[in-house]
């Protein structure tokens, strides 16, 4: 069936540096978009979210892309931290499947200090 | 404002054994959902309540799978009996907003089950 996915399943930066995590995903009829981050035995937790009639949204240290012409996603943290070391999820939901999310594998990001 | 609890955190038991577990949402919190997260992939969603009423258990095992939320507040989820492959991280969430909503879902920590 239709799913979320991730391109990379690990990246690795450098304190400072800027990340950037990509997600794909195939279902046309996705109209809205999540990022969550999981830190080790935590539960997921809302980082930024996007609507399909947007291209960019900006939050704090982090922006979220959609392309909706190669149904891709992206989240970009700036500045890295240390306290951002997490596997970071993107989630999909179709106004038809109510408030069903469909989350990707996710992708482990690790900051080196 | 306290978060979503779970309990236990933590589960060991031999396949065939049943097992269950507990979750309180955040008070006020109208929709609740169990997703079961197996090791290195997202969180995949089992069951959504609002209230007391089921909004969707299309992905839930229901052979083996239960779900219950009886006042509309705390839920049970149950396994019966438990086979290798439902080892996995079993995450609750609530959201403040009807079930048509996707957004504002909080996770609680998660209840780890290891079935050997």
């Amino acid at each position: 069936g239709e799913s979320v996915g991730l391109h990379l399943p690990t990246l690795s930066v450098q304190e400072g540096d800027n990340s950037i995590i990509n997600c794909a995903y195939s279902n046309s009829a996705s109209d809205y978009f999540i990022w969550y981050k999981q830190e080790s035995g935590k539960g997921p937790q809302f980082i930024i979210d996007i609507r399909s009639n947007m291209d960019k949204r900006q939050g704090q240290r982090v922006t979220v892309l959609l392309n909706k012409t190669v149904k891709h996603l992206s989240l970009q943290i700036a500045a890295t931290q240390p306290g951002d070391s997490a596997v970071y999820f993107c989630a999909e939901n179709t106004e038809t499947s109510g408030s069903r999310l469909t989350f990707g594998e996710g992708t482990q990001l690790t900051v080196n200090p | 404002e306290a978060g979503v609890a779970q309990s236990p955190r933590y589960k060991i038991i031999e396949k065939r054994q049943s097992v269950a577990f507990w979750c309180n949402p955040i008070s006020g919190h109208a929709t609740l959902y169990w997703y079961q997260q197996i090791l290195g992939q997202g969180p995949k969603l089992l069951i959504q309540f609002q209230n007391n009423g089921v909004v969707d258990d299309s992905q839930l095992p229901k052979d083996r799978f239960s779900a219950e939320r009886l006042k509309g507040v705390d839920s049970t989820l149950k396994i019966q009996p438990a086979k290798l492959e439902d080892s996995a991280v079993y995450l609750c969430a609530s959201s403040p907003g009807l079930a048509a909503y996707p957004y504002e879902q909080y996770f609680g920590p998660g209840t780890r089950l290891t079935v050997t």
